[in-house]
């Protein structure tokens, strides 16, 4: 059964910094690998898709990689801003039945 | 981008009855839609994924009898959470699949 894992649980960072957040899944056999932004009470917003062939995907200040043979992502954000501040979500699209498997969300504070 | 609607936002209900849960695909037909579960502070659990003019397919763990799942067209499916109780109170998010999945916006479910 694949898990989805996401660390750290919580990151609060000062304005400026680049940061990292990881994403880790137990079967590498993965159809692809999408990360999404989640704001308080609202819905999610796809932020980057990552197909099982490719090895990262860049979108303005982030960039996303995948290395599936060690079952690992990363979402890399450049000079966070305040407006960053959200819980950031890695989910693994399993096979072409197009169900996807959430990790449990890094919860990100980008501090003024 | 592709659009997904969901109603009511927000819905406050007594223990025993009811509620009804629609998403909608605003700009696009979507013939397979998921439903998901999110509790505070937890991650998005998939419930069941409809599929337009079949039966829902559940997940372990999830009462097919208790959840009804009716997907009666490409744009429309409806989660109807029979019987709610207190237990049931959660943040309720589908997703409609075209060349990616977008989410709606959710339901908060709150049962009394």
């Amino acid at each position: 059964k694949q898990e989805v894992t996401q660390i750290p649980a919580a990151l609060s960072v000062p304005e400026g910094e680049n940061l990292v957040l990881n994403c880790s899944f137990t079967d590498s056999a993965i159809y692809n690998l999408q990360w999404f932004r989640q704001d308080p009470g609202k819905g999610l917003t796809s932020l980057l898709l990552i197909q099982s062939s490719q090895r990262e995907q860049t979108s303005g200040r982030l960039n996303a990689s995948l290395d599936k043979s060690s079952g690992r992502s990363t979402l890399y954000i450049a000079a966070s801003q305040p407006g960053d501040s959200a819980t950031y979500l890695c989910a693994v699209g399993a096979d072409s039945s197009y169900k996807l498997i959430f990790g449990s969300g890094t919860r990100l504070l980008v501090r003024p | 981008g592709a659009v997904v609607s969901q109603h009511p936002s927000w819905v406050i209900c007594k223990s025993g009855t009811s509620v009804k849960i629609e998403c909608r695909s605003l700009d696009f037909q979507a013939t397979t839609m998921f439903w998901y579960r999110q509790f505070p502070k937890q991650s998005l659990m998939l419930m069941a994924t409809s599929n337009e003019g079949s039966k829902a397919t559940y997940e372990q763990g999830v009462e097919k009898d208790k959840f009804l799942i009716n997907h009666a067209s490409l744009t429309l499916s409806t989660l109807t959470v029979t019987s709610a109780h207190p237990e049931d109170s959660s943040f309720y998010i589908c997703s409609a699949h075209t060349d990616t999945q977008y989410f709606g916006p959710g339901t908060r479910l709150t049962v009394l």
